[in-house]
């Protein structure tokens, strides 16, 4: 099915463990976007990707790293995790940057303990 | 303050009723996205209107920006319905895309 697909679905970590959350769109879209959500919080933006072969940050990305691999994939990585990063991570993708309708992916619970 | 404040926070309504759920912003804003979190986490996108209404189905979506508000309307409410319902902005001239904290809305049979 055409849409955007994340792995994994839920991980358990250690602090200071290192782990690559996987995100990949099939529907040829331009910008690509890592969100996590927070209880009682809206979602805020880590990391987005205009266009391919551009990364830049959002409101949260200290802890994380982007890599833009191609047009379909956006990875996100946390390089020595913190408890402070236990979140459910969605990654979106859409047409052009913004102002266009979002797809989501279904999310990844992360615990980092 | 957040930039986009949504009430209620928690509703929950019988089936068939119908519901109104409202966000309002206090920035300038060339857009707005209304968007449906299942209890399962998944996000769907429903609207994106930036005047007027937006009608799909049940659902109904209006925007004021004069008054910077917007509704989400659902006629004869379902428990298939039952979710959280998140209103996020694009800020004019910012391209940036800011979410309010979202309503939890409960259709019981």
């Amino acid at each position: 099915n055409a849409g955007v697909t994340q792995t994994p679905k839920f991980q358990v970590l250690k602090t200071g463990q290192s782990m690559t959350l996987q995100c990949a769109q099939d529907m040829n879209h331009n910008s690509m976007y890592w969100y996590r959500q927070d209880p009682g919080m809206g979602l805020r933006l880590i990391y987005y990707s205009a266009s391919e072969g551009t990364t830049d940050k959002g409101e949260v990305p200290n802890g994380y790293n982007v890599s833009r691999l191609n047009k379909r994939e956006f990875s996100l990585r946390l390089e020595s995790a913190a408890p402070s990063q236990t979140s459910v991570y969605f990654c979106a993708s859409s047409i052009e940057f913004v102002n266009y309708g979002y797809t989501f992916g279904s999310g990844t619970r992360l615990t980092v303990v | 303050k957040n930039e986009v404040e949504q009430s209620p926070q928690n509703l929950t309504a019988q089936e068939g009723e119908f519901i109104t759920i409202n966000c309002s912003y206090s920035v300038g804003i060339s857009a707005l996205h209304w968007l449906q979190q299942h209890p399962g986490g998944g996000i769907v996108s429903l609207f994106m209107l930036s005047s007027g209404k937006k009608k799909h189905g049940r659902l109904i979506a209006t925007i004021n920006i004069q008054e910077k508000h917007s509704s989400l309307h659902i006629t004869a409410s379902h428990p298939r319905d039952s979710a959280v319902y998140i209103c996020a902005v694009i800020l004019q001239g910012a391209q940036k895309l800011v979410f309010g904290q979202g309503t939890r809305l409960t259709i019981n049979p």
